[in-house]
């Protein structure tokens, strides 16, 4: 199956820390990139290749991966981190296309 | 600055055919894939396709093939999402993105690098 699992969401205290998962057979031999979309805002790309950020993305953000998941961990979490968090891996295309996971939202109280 | 800038907002009736657009600017247009995201009211992110204007290799996926029409127009950089007869369901808003490359110890890794800003379609009667 190329579908990605993520939980609904989550909630973290300003300044601790979060872990986002995503599951999905696809993981077990593939890497997941991970998307940040604020509210009313385009997505953007925050990792990708496993655990590398693209220029302008805070060093909070870090990428995992053991077995079937993929992890995003913020560390240190900010008010403007809010926002809804989805992975991203390859499917029967390859990365032409992918999958998308199902997305996580994510509150910093 | 790599930028994709995306036409406006469109309200269309059910039936009626629709194309709107993401232009690229700040990169060779013809050396990356360009695909199309859908996002309906309050869902997640879908992908509908992908094409590389250097060849004009189209890939569609399963749920979007037959529904809409990918294109591009090298000239001016500008890539094409068309319906040619719209549904209620199609009300949601559309991204276009870039798809990036990067080599890192000795693979390739991929991923949308540049997003546009978004074009909400609404069709309703």
């Amino acid at each position: 199956s190329s579908e990605l699992t993520q939980d609904p969401a989550v909630s973290v205290a300003l300044g601790q820390t979060v872990r986002i998962t995503c599951q999905g057979d696809s993981l077990r031999n593939s890497y997941a990139n991970w998307y940040q979309q604020r509210p009313g805002q385009a997505p953007i790309l925050v990792i990708y290749a496993y655990n590398s950020r693209p220029s302008g993305i805070p060093d909070r953000f870090s990428g995992s991966s053991s077995g079937n998941t993929a992890s995003l961990t913020i560390t240190g979490a900010q008010a403007d981190d809010e926002a809804d968090y989805y992975c991203h891996s390859r499917d029967s295309s390859g990365y032409h296309l992918g999958v998308f996971g199902t997305g996580t939202k994510v509150t910093v109280l | 600055e790599v930028q994709l800038v995306q036409s406006g907002a469109e309200v269309k009736k059910p039936g009626e055919s629709l194309k709107i657009s993401c232009q690229s600017s700040g990169y060779v247009f013809t050396n990356y894939w360009i695909g199309w995201v859908r996002q309906m009211p309050g869902k997640g992110l879908e992908w509908m396709g992908i094409m590389y204007p250097g060849d004009s290799d189209i890939r569609y996926s399963p749920s979007f093939q037959g529904q809409v029409t990918i294109s591009a127009d090298k000239s001016i950089s500008t890539t094409y999402l068309q319906w040619s007869s719209l549904k209620a369901s199609d009300t949601a808003m559309y991204y276009c993105v870039r798809r990036g490359s990067w080599y890192i110890g000795g693979h390739y890794y991929y991923g949308m690098d540049v997003w546009g800003q978004g074009t909400t379609v609404t069709v309703s009667s």
